[in-house]
């Protein structure tokens, strides 16, 4: 069964101070690790989609990275509207099915 | 493009009352998959829909079902509402369901509320 656990739960912020956060998955057979951006009462949206070990994306103040375990948002000189729950999901096996951990709420500060 | 949309936003309902959420993928997309999201369980993969057949379904019990027509739009409906089922339901579109890539665009889902 494809697990996806994130770390930390909750993460506070200022305003500049860049920090990450983690993705840890167990799959079988990886057919994308995907994150998505969540602000309350909202659906997620899609930021990045990765697909092998050693890939890259950036977007704006935000790069997502992926290793064979684990995958990192790292967020650059954050802003307090990056504030949101950040979701990582993960596809493998058939179908288009994704498999959620329970997100990241990150607040950013001035 | 417009994106997913779904009707109505917001639902209350009271026990044991059946309930129909609507879902209209983005033009071009045929696969529409539904999801449970509430604050205790996150996420939680209910079922998937491609050329009008669900092609894979979650742990859900048999009182959620869902269907979809020709036009891609899809329904999905709750009977017998239990406290439980009070949550967030999201609709996700994507182009294929065989491709193996590609990425799922959510709508902005329809709160449920059972009393």
């Amino acid at each position: 069964e494809d697990q996806v656990t994130q770390s930390p739960e909750a993460l506070r912020l200022q305003e500049g101070e860049s920090s990450s956060l983690n993705c840890s998955y167990t799959v079988s057979g990886l057919r994308g690790l995907f994150w998505y951006r969540q602000d309350p009462g909202k659906g997620p949206e899609f930021l990045f989609t990765l697909y092998s070990a050693g890939e890259e994306k950036e977007k704006e103040r935000l790069k997502a990275t992926l290793t064979k375990k684990e995958s990192f948002l790292h967020i650059t000189a954050p802003k307090p509207e990056d504030s949101a729950t950040y979701l990582c999901a993960v596809r493998g096996g058939g179908g288009n099915k994704l498999t959620f951990g329970t997100g990241t709420q990150l607040k950013v500060e001035l | 493009k417009a994106g997913v949309t779904q009707t109505p936003r917001y639902l209350i309902k009271t026990r044991g009352q059946q309930v129909t959420l609507s879902c209209s993928p983005i033009s071009g997309h045929r696969s529409v998959s539904w999801y449970q999201q509430t604050p205790g369980q996150g996420l939680q993969f209910l079922f998937e829909y491609f050329s009008e057949t669900q092609r894979n379904k979650g742990n859900f019990p048999g009182r959620f079902s869902g269907r979809q027509f020709s036009n891609s739009r899809s329904e999905m409906n709750v009977s017998t509402l239990e406290l439980g089922d009070s949550a967030l339901y999201l609709c996700a579109s994507s182009l294929a369901w065989t491709s193996g890539y590609g990425e799922q665009f959510f709508g902005p889902g329809t709160r449920l509320t059972v009393l």
